[in-house]
C-alpha cells in the first residue's frame, strides 16, 4: 500500500530536549515536505526537499532542521524545542518529473504527529 | 507569491442541504488548485484537483469545484450534505515549480441532522 508514515503520532516533551520526528514514504517520490498545522492558520511549510541531499527552507523554518540522506526518509529535527512549536505536524511527498505537471504538485500526506512542548 | 483565502472558518448545514465552501486564490502563474479534506484525528486526503483541463472538476464523495479565472475562485460544492461530510476542508494552490502548496486557513463543516 502506497503511504507516508510518521513516528511518533503523539509526543509530549519538555523545553530544550532534542527530538526527531521520522517520515518515510514507499512511493519512490523525489519531493518531500514538512508542514505544521495551527488553528486558524491552515498548514504552513517548514522545510522541503527536492531530492536526496537537497533541502530548502519553507515559510516557517526557524527552530527546525531536516536531512535527506535517503530518498524514502525525511526526518524533522527540533534541536531545542520551545512551547511555540506545540503543533500538529504533517509530512508529505509527491512524485518527480519536470516539476511543472500536476502530478508533481499533488502531495500525499502522512497521518500527522501531535507535538506538545511544555 | 501565491495565497489562498477561505471565507468562513465554520460552516453549518443541515443534512441534505447544499454545501458551499468558498476559496479565492492569487497566483502569478496559472495555478494548480486542490481541495483536501481532514477528518478528525486523520491526515489530509485529496478531494479533487484543478489541472486546467476542465473548469468543472469532480472529486470523491460527490464533491465538485468550479474554477473561475475572472473571479479567481475555486469554490467547493456538494448538492446534498451527508453526516459523514463533517470535517475540515482546505483549499490549496501550487507554488513556484508547481510543487510547494500554499494552504488556506481551512473551513470546518458541520452537518446538522
Amino acid at each position: 500500500e502506497a503511504q507516508v508514515t510518521q513516528n511518533p503520532r503523539y509526543l509530549i516533551t519538555v523545553t530544550g530536549k532534542k527530538l526527531t520526528v521520522t517520515c518515510s514514504q514507499n512511493m519512490n517520490h523525489e519531493y518531500m515536505s514538512w508542514y505544521r498545522q495551527d488553528p486558524g492558520l491552515g498548514l504552513r511549510q517548514i522545510y522541503y526537499s527536492m531530492n536526496v541531499e537537497v533541502t530548502d527552507k519553507g515559510d516557517v523554518p526557524e527552530g527546525y532542521k531536516v536531512s535527506r540522506k535517503e530518498k524514502r526518509n525525511f526526518p524533522l529535527i527540533l534541536e531545542s524545542p520551545s512551547p511555540n512549536q506545540t503543533s500538529l505536524y504533517f509530512c508529505a511527498s509527491s512524485s518527480g518529473g519536470s516539476g511543472t505537471s500536476v502530478r508533481s504538485a499533488e502531495q500525499y500526506f502522512g497521518p500527522g504527529t501531535r507535538l506538545t512542548v511544555t | 507569491a501565491q495565497s489562498v483565502t477561505q471565507l468562513g472558518s465554520h460552516v453549518s448545514v443541515s443534512e441534505g442541504a447544499l454545501v458551499l465552501l468558498r476559496c479565492n486564490y492569487s497566483s502569478s502563474v496559472p495555478p494548480y488548485l486542490f481541495w483536501y479534506v481532514q477528518y478528525p484525528n486523520q491526515g489530509l486526503q485529496l478531494l479533487l484537483k484543478y489541472t486546467s483541463a476542465a473548469t468543472l472538476v469532480k472529486g470523491i464523495n460527490g464533491f465538485e469545484a468550479e474554477f473561475k479565472k475572472s473571479e479567481t475562485s475555486f469554490h467547493l460544492t456538494k448538492p446534498s450534505a451527508h453526516m459523514s461530510d463533517a470535517a475540515e476542508y482546505f483549499c490549496a494552490v501550487s507554488g513556484p515549480g508547481r510543487r510547494a502548496l500554499t494552504f488556506g486557513s481551512g473551513t470546518r463543516l458541520q452537518v446538522q441532522p
